[in-house]
């Protein structure tokens, strides 16, 4: 079965670069989530759209930005990039909403490193 | 508002023993609760997931969790630990399709 794409899977940056991370949900999945998790932490929320509009938003810095494209493919956005931001990114995508619980599937995450 | 309290940050065993993992929630409403399980440098692997439905939840790989409302516990059980069980092990709280809240995660070492 086909599961939720990020890309790229490793990235390197220096501070005050710049960085894309993209995510591929399932096929008809509507719904993504980013979460973001530092080392020997806890993943954290960061952002969530449905259906191309922002659902809820958490600790994401405003250097941070995310979208969700007509195609349902999400991106973020991180500019003047520090060394506190180096984590695993990792989005997750779920089904339909307004169908009771929707279980979130998790993509392999993007291992960010800020030099 | 809704908080998961993971007791153990770290629980060591032998492997064939019992593993237990404790996790205690707080929320004001009825909570979808789950385990999630990340192996290193790995994505997050859900074991198992309370959705009101049966309290005593049976998941992947043997493990199975009991949600206990008056003791507000969904504590992670397995009878036998393997040496492929070592991870990090989160219990995560939410509501319907709200995001996911994770505890501090506790780490399960297993000796041969």
């Amino acid at each position: 079965a086909a599961g939720v794409i990020q890309s790229p899977r490793h990235l390197i940056k220096e501070k005050r670069e710049t960085a894309t991370l993209k995510c591929y949900p399932i096929p008809r999945h509507d719904t993504v989530y980013w979460y973001q998790q530092g080392p020997g932490q806890d993943p954290q929320f960061l952002i969530s759209f449905y259906e191309k509009m922002q659902s809820d938003k958490g600790s994401i810095p405003d250097r941070f930005s995310a979208q969700q494209f007509s195609d349902y493919h999400s991106e973020l956005n991180m500019s003047s990039l520090e060394l506190g931001d180096s984590a695993l990114y990792f989005c997750a995508s779920s089904s339909p909403q307004g169908l009771g619980y929707n279980e979130q599937f998790f993509g392999p995450g993007t291992r960010l490193t800020v030099l | 508002a809704q908080s998961v309290t993971q007791l153990d940050s770290h629980v060591s065993v032998s492997e064939g023993t019992p593993v237990l993992l404790r996790c205690n929630y707080s929320s004001s409403y009825s909570p979808s609760l789950f385990w999630y399980v990340q192996h290193p440098n790995k994505g997050l692997q859900l074991l198992l997931k309370y959705t009101s439905a049966a309290t005593l939840v049976k998941g992947i790989n043997g493990f199975e969790a009991e949600f206990k409302k008056s003791e507000t516990s969904f504590h992670l059980t397995k009878p036998s630990a393997h040496m492929s069980d070592a991870a990090e092990y989160f219990c995560v709280v939410s509501r319907n399709t709200d995001k996911l809240i994770f505890g501090t995660g506790t780490r399960l070492q297993v000796f041969p």
